[in-house]
């Protein structure tokens, strides 16, 4: 079966830091575009950040030089290492694989979400 | 950086047809991806490409593009529809993806 599950989320001060993981079953990390996708309470969705097969990373510019995506391949997981957090990353974070065609994009396989609150 | 707009809010009879719509200059390049999202569940794709469905999304759901408007057209709208529904596409980077604010739908 296909899946993702997230886990790391919690309750974190301001300035502080958090790895957020993304376990895979089913298929292999390392040879799909893997994404984190975040949603704050009550607000739509927000692409953070994505890994691409080849190795390159993308980042949202709200995020960009303080989240750093990876994954670990011999696991067949992706994480997200967020640092300096502030108030306004408070959301669920959820991992979703990426399918590419030359035309379109589309996230076929999502995590349930893990949640993070940034508090003092 | 995505410039994707929605309706926040749009309302359907029970059995009707509604369409959602999603503007944005990229569509005149790239596809839309849709995604029904219910209270306190991830979000689910429903339709991808020109027109695709995964499996196990019922046919009732459609998508189109025309210009710089994508479309999502639910035929015949049933109760367990009440969801809100975001679109998606790459930005003109191509690099990163971009999602609307999504449109709440109520089911009368």
């Amino acid at each position: 079966e296909v899946q993702l599950v997230e886990s790391g989320g919690g309750l974190i001060q301001p300035g502080g830091s958090l790895r957020l993981s993304c376990a895979a079953s089913g298929f292999n990390v390392s040879s799909n575009y893997m994404n984190w996708v975040r949603q704050a309470p009550g607000r739509g969705l927000e692409w953070v950040s994505v890994f691409h097969s080849d190795g390159r990373t993308y980042y949202a510019d709200s995020v960009k030089g303080r989240f750093t995506i990876s994954r670990d391949s011999s696991k067949n997981t992706l994480y997200l290492q967020m640092d300096s957090l502030r108030a306004e990353d408070t959301a669920t974070y959820y991992c979703a694989r990426e399918v590419v065609t030359v035309f379109d994009d589309a996230l076929d396989v999502w995590g349930q979400g893990t949640m993070v609150a940034v508090s003092s | 950086s995505s410039e994707l707009t929605q309706d926040p809010a749009v309302s359907v009879a029970l059995g009707q047809t509604v369409t959602i719509t999603c503007q944005g200059d990229i569509f005149k390049y790239y596809f839309a991806s849709w995604y029904q999202q219910k209270p306190g569940q991830a979000p689910r794709l429903v339709i991808y490409g020109k027109n695709n469905r995964p499996s196990g999304i019922p046919d009732r759901f459609s998508g189109s593009t025309s210009g710089t408007t994508a479309s999502l057209t639910i035929t015949g709208v049933q109760a367990e529809d009440e969801a809100d529904y975001y679109c998606n596409c790459r930005d003109s980077s191509g690099n990163h993806l971009g999602f609307a604010g999504g449109t709440s739908l109520t089911v009368l």
